[in-house]
């Protein structure tokens, strides 16, 4: 069974360090570009950025760019997202999703993580 | 404000048709055949149910259709079950990323 798993729920302090991390199975991890999506509490989903777990290249939205990291570890099939300063306005459920399309180029999203939800809050 | 206009809302009864529209851009929607919607239940992620405009997912009920003219996507659920009560996202390929729409929240009365 194709599936992502994602690290369970996270509850930090404004100016924390954060990492959350989905973990491939069931295909092969390095073949298909990875998405991290958020959706703010009641809001729509967002599209934030991708990695292809082959080589590491990476692709952020503008709107996200600067604001969190991008990585992934194909040893261990994992991909990870990434802030170094939290803010409250990060708190969000956050997804990661299977995209699909070639080079990077975003057609869908095929399959999905439960989502992470991460409370910034003092 | 998201980078697709959706209806905040839309409503049925069972076993009626309902359809949802997106509304972009020649950048995005009306620029590329790469429009895809998924349904999202309350505290659930995300399901792909239309990809490449109109193509179902094995698993999909061919109760969901979609199509697009123009700058416009629509999505059509047929034969409403009560089980179709959802948030639903439209999304488009728009350059070098994806953009969502805002979503609609489909009621099954």
């Amino acid at each position: 069974e194709v599936q992502l798993v994602q690290s369970g729920a996270e509850v930090k302090k404004p100016g924390e360090s954060l990492k959350i991390s989905c973990k491939g199975s069931g295909y092969s991890f390095t073949s298909y570009w990875i998405g991290w999506v958020r959706q703010m509490p009641g809001k729509g989903l967002e599209w934030m950025g991708i990695i292809y777990p082959g080589d590491s290249d990476t692709r952020y939205s503008p709107s996200f760019q600067g604001q969190v990291t991008i990585s992934a570890d194909k040893s261990i099939s994992t991909a990870y997202l990434q802030w170094s300063s939290l803010k409250a306005s990060d708190t969000a459920m956050y997804y990661c999703a299977r995209q699909r399309g070639p080079s990077g180029h975003y057609y869908y999203m095929d399959v999905w993580g439960k989502g992470t939800t991460v409370t910034v809050s003092s | 404000q998201s980078a697709l206009t959706q209806p905040p809302s839309a409503s049925g009864s069972p076993g009626q048709s309902v359809t949802i529209s997106c509304t972009g851009t020649s950048s995005d929607v009306g620029g590329y055949n790469y429009v895809s919607w998924y349904q999202q239940h309350p505290g659930k992620a995300p399901k792909l149910m239309i990809y490449e405009v109109s193509k179902r997912p094995s698993g999909v009920p061919d109760r969901f259709s979609g199509s697009k003219s123009g700058n416009t996507a629509s999505l059509t659920v047929s034969g409403l079950q009560a089980e179709d009560e959802a948030d639903y996202y439209c999304s488009s390929y728009a350059g070098s990323k994806g953009v969502f729409g805002g979503g609609t929240k489909l009621t099954v009365l």
